[in-house]
């Protein structure tokens, strides 16, 4: 157990449709991260927050927005779905995020999204 | 544009030999490797890491060894156990660069057979 979680575990959903993904980070940890992984890929960074703030961008699409709160659980909140949106959905933490030397991350189980 | 690639999407060793997991890089930015194990329904967990300073480091029955110049990076997994079959990503990030994202090659998927 990394200490982070996400919920839910599975999410079905239909294409159009809007759904939020949710992160609890472990204790003490500063940033998130959110990785998507479709199928037989590796996990894609989408985007970073650290302490509230947005840190890191990466192919994230514009449909798809996050937020961290004041209590440091993040929200991931993907909009007019489509089918190619169908993927794991990974949230990781660690102590600070930034820095030249690295902070490990920890990663949560996943949230596996279909779109149907 | 895949800055990291796992060039084999299996791999299959016998119990009790060695299984070497291979990765390559194009970004020369890159200061700071990684592997992760996955399995099935489960978020990866942290196997071993390198630095770029570095050309080898060992942690009990997994070694990482990193060749710069060739920017490829291997696992070496001595002897292998039927736990060890899992999905190993490779990662890398640019720290000294201050970014802390990862970036992931594929994944390899190693089966242990007895």
């Amino acid at each position: 157990d990394s200490g982070v979680t996400q919920t839910p575990k599975h999410l079905i959903t239909a294409t159009g449709q809007r759904v939020t993904l949710r992160c609890s980070p472990r204790s003490g940890d500063l940033s998130v991260y959110w990785y998507q992984q479709s199928l037989d890929q590796g996990l894609q960074f989408l985007i970073q927050y650290y302490n509230g703030e947005e840190r890191a961008k990466g192919n994230i699409l514009e449909r798809f927005s996050a937020q961290q709160f004041p209590d440091l659980h993040s929200e991931l909140n993907l909009s007019s779905l489509e089918l190619g949106d169908s993927a794991l959905y990974f949230c990781a933490s660690s102590l600070t995020g930034t820095g030249s030397s690295y902070n490990e991350q920890f990663f949560g189980p996943g949230t596996r999204l279909t779109v149907l | 544009d895949q800055q990291v690639k796992q060039n084999s999407p299996s791999l299959s060793v016998q119990e009790g030999r060695i299984s070497i997991l291979n990765c390559d890089y194009t970004n020369s930015m890159f200061d700071y490797f990684l592997w992760y194990k996955k399995y099935p329904a489960e978020g990866p967990t942290f196997l071993i890491s390198i630095s770029s300073i570095k050309d080898k480091n060992e942690d009990g029955r997994f070694t990482v060894f990193l060749n710069k110049s060739a920017k490829h990076l291997s696992l070496h997994i001595v002897p292998s156990q039927p736990g060890d079959s899992a999905v190993y990503f490779c990662a890398a990030s640019a720290t000294g660069q201050g970014a802390q994202k990862l970036v992931f090659g594929q994944g390899t998927r190693l089966t242990i057979n007895p």
